[in-house]
């Protein structure tokens, strides 16, 4: 029963290094989310997608790439990491009826120094 | 644009007492509604929905939340807190129109006090 599992868990990166942190859900979902979340603060929207192939900016898409070649997969890149970009990042994923709720994963902690 | 508001940034109440965690947005449409709670290094967890019918909704820990049409409003409720909700409660909307995107509000910490 693993619902959306986002690895690592933990990352320290230097400033202009890059990474991808990866999320993996196994309901079939079409939809899949990133959010980022400041501290004391609510949830931003990076990118978004509704389905294999196709993806979206959503508020706050600078300094990151997604790619979605599977329904299961939903990598976000991070290009020359900065500071600014320290923050909790949350992959979501739910299907798309309209009712239905969003899912998330437990959260990746980057720290960009 | 959709919003999502929850006014309050922190909401204190003493164990045994009702709480009330506030909720308005504003959307085109008629919207669906949720609750989520966070707790401290854990991600967003779903609570409650409101999707149509009875305006008072019943969900996961004994919260429910009332969906006010008039007053675009969907104030999460508990009649009596446990220290054990002390938690960061996030409001979302999902728009007919735009079954893509969940817009949530900025959180409102709850804390119980023994």
């Amino acid at each position: 029963n693993a619902g959306v599992t986002q690895t690592p868990k933990f990352r320290i990166l230097k400033i202009g290094q890059s990474m991808t942190l990866q999320c993996a859900q196994d309901m079939n979902h079409n939809y899949m989310y990133w959010y980022r979340q400041d501290p004391g603060m609510g949830l931003k929207l990076i990118y978004y997608s509704v389905g294999a192939g196709i993806t979206d900016k959503g508020e706050v898409p600078n300094g990151y790439n997604v790619s979605r070649s599977t329904t299961e997969d939903f990598p976000l890149r991070l290009e020359l990491a900065a500071p600014s970009q320290t923050s909790v990042y949350f992959c979501a994923s739910t299907r798309g009826d309209s009712g239905n709720t969003i899912y998330f994963g437990e959260g990746s902690w980057l720290t960009v120094v | 644009a959709q919003s999502v508001a929850q006014p309050e940034d922190q909401v204190n109440v003493a164990e045994g007492n009702p709480l009330t965690v506030k909720c308005t947005y504003s959307v085109s449409g008629n919207p669906y509604l949720f609750w989520y709670v966070q707790y401290p290094n854990r991600g967003l967890q779903f609570l409650l929905k409101y999707i149509t019918g009875d305006n008072l909704v019943k969900g996961s820990y004994g919260f429910e939340a009332e969906f006010n049409k008039s007053q675009t409003s969907f104030h999460l409720k508990k009649p009596s807190a446990l220290v054990s909700d002390s938690a960061l409660y996030f409001c979302a909307v999902r728009v007919r129109v735009n079954f893509n995107k969940f817009y949530f509000g900025s959180g409102t910490k709850l804390n119980v006090k023994p």
